[in-house]
């Protein structure tokens, strides 16, 4: 069975950089098979796919973060993490780190974490 | 991006009924689609993938259907378990991936 457990602040003030890591237990990042990927979901509202990555280190991101976002992989860990820059009020949300299931276009997610909640502010 | 449209947002029913829950495409996403469930302060749990296969382990009373823009996730006999916010999501476009606004499911 496939865990995942994200860790990092729960607090970052607004202007700073947000960095939260994934664990996976059970299963590794360095499988062929699958990609990693966060996802956040502010509070009471829908869910927004953030980016993801390859074992090879290839990533894929949101065009709506891309200028703000890195995901990077450290393979002797097992973990994947996230880095999101010059963070406002709006990136308020729990933020999911997950496994993604590769379909022909894309990916579905099997395997999620319990989420953690990052607040920006001051 | 592929805009994603679920109805009704919110749906009442009583255990033992039969639920249906609509997720309309902004375009044509073929059967590329999920359903997850989402309890509250939990994270979600992928149910379906490609719009009608059921994940190993989900009830068989979850069903989903449909092709193009139109889906349905259909439960047939609401157990206690069961209410919870449903969520599609779309992964026709590798671009980004997009979920619907979700739909809450309460108790009547």
């Amino acid at each position: 069975q496939v865990q995942l457990q994200e860790s990092g602040p729960g607090l970052v003030r607004p202007s700073q950089s947000l960095s939260l890591t994934c664990t996976v237990s059970g299963g590794s990042v360095s499988d062929p098979g699958y990609y990693w990927s966060w996802i956040r979901q502010p509070a009471g509202r829908e869910l927004e796919w953030l980016g993801r990555i390859y074992a090879s280190g290839s990533t894929k991101y949101n065009p709506s973060l891309k200028s703000r976002l890195t995901i990077s992989l450290d393979t002797s860990k097992n973990q994947f993490s996230l880095n999101l820059s010059s963070v406002t009020a709006v990136d308020t949300a729990i933020y999911y780190c997950v496994r993604d299931q590769p379909a022909i276009f894309g990916d579905y997610f099997d395997y999620w974490g319990q989420g953690t909640l990052v607040t920006v502010s001051s | 991006d592929i805009q994603m449209t679920q109805s009704p947002s919110t749906v009442s029913a009583s255990v033992g009924d039969r639920v249906t829950i609509s997720c309309r495409a902004s375009q044509s996403i073929s059967t590329w689609l999920a359903w997850y469930q989402q309890k509250p302060g939990k994270a979600p749990k992928l149910l379906i993938y490609k719009a009608s296969s059921l994940k190993s382990g989900v009830p068989s009373r979850f069903s989903g259907s449909g092709s193009g823009t139109e889906f349905t996730l259909t439960i047939s006999s609401l157990q206690p378990d069961d209410f919870a916010t449903y969520y599609c999501q779309q992964y026709y476009s590798d671009l980004v991936y997009t979920f619907g606004q979700g739909t809450k499911l309460e108790i009547k």
